[in-house]
């Protein structure tokens, strides 16, 4: 079963405009949520995960568990934001750790 | 999409021995493969990333004589554990790298428990 969906495998946005990626998950229990980056012929990365609640590189990601997603946004974005996200989920005793396929994003000049 | 494979899933091995674990991408040559390991409820940590045909590049506090990565060939890239301890416990995932678009493919994952 897929545990982590990410819609969009391709995303486009111009400099500037907010951009938000998207992710939801499937998993009975607590999950821990993640964000990933791949920036070009660099290693991955970890962007942020939803315990520490912080902002990176101005991007946020809320754990919505009504709805089971883990958006990741940013108000105006960078032509340095274009890269690989990868959206991640950890069950609740560590033992899984799955990924989602991935968003391409790229920001336009 | 591109397909990375593991061997074996899950193995359980006595403290001392070595284990092999295998990384395959099945369907593309990958000159560059990565090695990941996961601590319960914690993030993905990088090991080392693997350059066929050449050393493999360690990241910082990974032990290199402790963690042996080969990457013979382009399909394959494997990491040994020698002389495992249960500190070595954990989930071992590698992924590699797709040239062509620079995107990262990621195996299933091994869990490995040493007893």
């Amino acid at each position: 079963a897929q545990r982590v969906t990410q819609p969009e495998k391709l995303l486009s946005v111009f400099k500037g405009a907010p951009v938000e990626l998207k992710c939801n998950y499937s998993y009975s229990g607590s999950p821990e949520l993640f964000w990933y980056v791949q920036y070009s012929r660099q290693r991955l990365q970890l962007l942020l995960r939803h315990i520490s609640r912080e902002s990176i590189k101005g991007f946020t990601a809320d754990l919505n568990k009504g709805e089971t997603s883990f958006h990741l946004k940013k108000p105006f974005a960078q032509e340095e934001d274009s890269a690989m996200y990868y959206c991640a989920l950890s069950g609740f005793d560590g033992n899984q750790f799955y990924f989602g396929t991935g968003t391409s994003l790229t920001v336009i000049p | 999409g591109a397909v990375v494979s593991q061997h074996p899933s899950w193995v359980i091995c006595k403290s001392g021995t070595s284990v092999k674990i295998e990384c395959r991408s099945l369907d593309f040559q990958a000159t560059t493969m990565f090695w990941y390991r996961q601590f319960p409820k914690q993030s993905l940590m990088l090991m080392a990333t693997s350059n066929e045909g050449s050393k493999a590049t360690y990241e910082q506090g990974v032990e290199k004589d402790k963690f042996l990565i080969n990457h013979a060939s382009l399909t394959l890239s494997t990491l040994t554990v020698t002389s495992a301890h249960p500190e070595d416990s954990s989930f071992y995932i590698c992924s590699a790298l797709l040239w062509q678009n620079n995107e990262q493919f990621f195996g299933p994952g091994t869990r490995l428990t040493v007893l």
